[in-house]
């Protein structure tokens, strides 16, 4: 099973901080890696699909990039809705695992 | 508007067994892969199970293989999720997700199963 591991495990930053989440799988899973936004009682939204393609309806501050094992997610300017934990996940081979998250919250 | 909702949820004896149903609708169910997933209280979300269009090709996590079954009925346009031999490390809501190339793109809210004696 590929393993994804996310960095940090937690954050806390400022509104209008640029903010960069890292995945990192124990193999390659090429693009297909995609990225969720979880507030607090709601179900997950999905955010970035194959690595870098932004989701119907998902602001542009949002952006994804990366191939292979090493992603990142990023929030160009935090906004107060943007508080939330993020979770990666690839479903490149099953089972299609997910990374452990991380919590952005407000300094 | 597109919605999945979750049904079949509630507490359950360790050992026990619960069938988990998903209705969806707005969109043409037959077409899409459906996946589950689930979160226990305070952790993350961990990917449980998918099926093709058709319900011939099925995968599972390792921690549900052999003790969860996921069905569909097109017809119906009712995704299942039977679940037996379960045990507290079950207890977590369980999401429908629908899946596409671009990803699981359509959540419902969930319904909470809790293993409890």
């Amino acid at each position: 099973d590929i393993q994804m591991t996310q960095s940090p495990s937690s954050l806390s930053a400022f509104v209008g901080d640029r903010v960069t989440i890292t995945c990192r799988a124990s193999q390659s899973v090429s693009s297909f890696l995609n990225w969720f936004q979880q507030k607090p009682g709601k179900a997950p939204k999905l955010l970035i699909y194959t690595a870098s393609s932004l989701q119907t309806g998902v602001p542009s501050g949002f952006s994804g990039s990366g191939s292979g094992t090493d992603f990142t997610l990023t929030i160009s300017s935090l906004q107060p809705e943007d508080f939330a934990t993020y979770y990666c996940q690839q479903t490149y081979s099953a089972p299609f695992t997910f990374g452990p998250g991380t919590k952005v919250d407000i300094k | 508007e597109v919605q999945l909702v979750e049904s079949g949820g509630g507490l359950v004896q360790p050992g026990g067994s619960l069938r988990l149903s998903c209705v969806v609708s707005g969109f043409t169910f037959s077409s899409y892969w459906m996946h589950w997933v689930r979160q226990a209280p305070g952790e993350g979300l961990v990917w449980v199970s998918r099926t093709s269009t058709d319900g011939s090709s099925t995968n599972y996590a390792d921690s549900v293989k052999g003790r969860f079954t996921i069905s569909r009925d097109n017809a119906k346009n009712t995704l299942y999720l039977q679940m037996n031999s379960l045990t507290a490390e079950d207890t977590a809501i369980y999401y429908c997700v629908r899946g596409r190339n671009s990803g699981l793109d359509v959540w419902g809210q969930g319904t909470t199963v809790t293993v409890s004696s």
